[in-house]
Formats: structure tokens, sequence, C-alpha cells
């Protein structure tokens, strides 16, 4: 989906360093998602938003920030980087089209950004 | 606490065949299903969304079914490709006040073999 872009794409951190990820997308979608893929655990939510100001926990917040000053950008922060956070982030929105028979919602994510921990 | 299985974990077929690919979910209350396809380094792709009303949604050689009362849902590939071979995830979402969350099984990794 061209329409979720992350920054960077890779990234290697010493423990104790501190970074942002972006997120950004060109669509006007409220709710705007982050997630974690690591191998047999599959893909659990850091954070979430419902709309640009807004922000909540998902399964898996801790050591983790989020922000969302503007509707078309989703930050997440690590403040203190730890091995336990080398993984692969996902940053994903969610369209929400409405039909006459109701409402889809339909998931959508961006590349990933595979970030290493030392 | 929705849970979503996917087997089998891997899958390995020769070029052409036909092939299904099972997803179960514990809590029927779901808004929508959704299948994803993942290449090895890159993010999802949504294939397809099938809505808690419907049975089924076709794109192409790709059919997904979906028995909301039993917790099942099932993505056939018809005539596979070696090009299919990826990560094939289904994700539930919540309905009523978990419509925001999609839950995700651990996959399927399908190897098509030319």
């Amino acid at each position: 989906n061209a329409g979720v872009t992350q920054t960077p794409k890779f990234r290697v951190l010493k423990t104790g360093q501190s970074m942002t990820l972006l997120c950004a997308q060109d669509m006007n979608h409220e709710y705007m998602y982050w997630y974690r893929q690591d191998p047999g655990m599959g893909l659990r939510l850091i954070h979430y938003s419902v709309g640009e100001g807004t922000t909540a926990k998902g399964e898996v917040p801790d050591g983790y920030n989020v922000s969302r000053l503007k509707k078309q950008n989703f930050l997440l922060g690590l403040e203190s980087a730890a091995p336990s956070q080398t993984s692969v982030y996902f940053c994903a929105n969610l369209s929400k089209t409405v039909w006459t028979s109701g409402r889809e919602y339909e998931q959508y994510f961006g590349p990933g950004t595979r970030l290493t921990v030392t | 606490k929705q849970e979503v299985t996917q087997i089998p974990a891997a899958l390995s077929v020769p070029e052409g065949e036909n092939l299904v690919l099972n997803c179960s979910f514990t809590d029927s209350a779901i808004y929508n299903l959704q299948w994803f396809r993942q290449d090895p380094g890159k993010g999802l792709t949504s294939l397809l969304l099938i809505q808690s009303s419907q049975r089924e949604q076709t794109s192409g050689r790709l059919n997904a079914s979906l028995d909301k009362s039993s917790g099942r849902s099932t993505l056939y590939i018809a005539a596979s490709q070696p090009g299919d071979s990826a990560t094939y995830l289904c994700a539930v979402r919540g309905s009523g006040g978990s419509n925001y969350k999609l839950t995700f099984g651990k996959g399927t990794l399908l190897t098509v073999n030319p």
C-alpha cells in the first residue's frame, strides 16, 4: 500500500539510545496503528490512535511512546532502547468505507522498519 | 480474548496444485476477516476482506470463505504458481467496542516449487 510510508527502513541502536520511527499516510484515515513482528510471536499491537491528538495502548506498550500531532503522521518513540526491542515494526491505517449495506473496515500496512538493538 | 490459529504452519506444493489454507478463531463475534500476504522482508498486502455477513470473496485465483458460527475461514488458491510463495496471514476484527482491533494468526509459509 503506497499510502503508508515508514522512515527509516533499517536502524541499528545501542542499548540505552533513543529514536523515533515515523509513519506517514497520504490518505485521510482516522485510525493508525503501530505493530511489532517477531518470529514465533506474530504481529502484536503496540499503540494505536483513533484520531489526531489521541493515542491508546495496545497489547505490548511498555518501553514505547507515541504521538499523533497531525492526522497524517503517527510517531513511535523508544526512549531507552533494549535488546528485547529488536524487531520489525509496522505501521498501519484503517480505511472505513461506507457502503449502502454498512461500513467496510480494511487495514493497510506500511513496508516496515527493521530495528536491531545491540 | 480472541485467538487465531492457522494450520498448517508451513506448506510445500508443486506448481499447478490447488491448495487450501486454514484459519480458525475462538470468538465468533467478529466484524470481518482479512487475509494478507507477506513476502520476505516486506510489509503485509491485503488480499481479501470478508464481512461477517458474507460467506465468501473471490479475487482472481484466490477464494476465501467464512463460517462465522464455527469460527473458521479458508483461503483457496487455484493453480498455484512459484510467485505465490509467501507467508499468508489471517486476521479477524472484533465487533462492537473491539472493532478497532485486528487479531492475527501466526501465518502459513507457502512454498510453491517449479
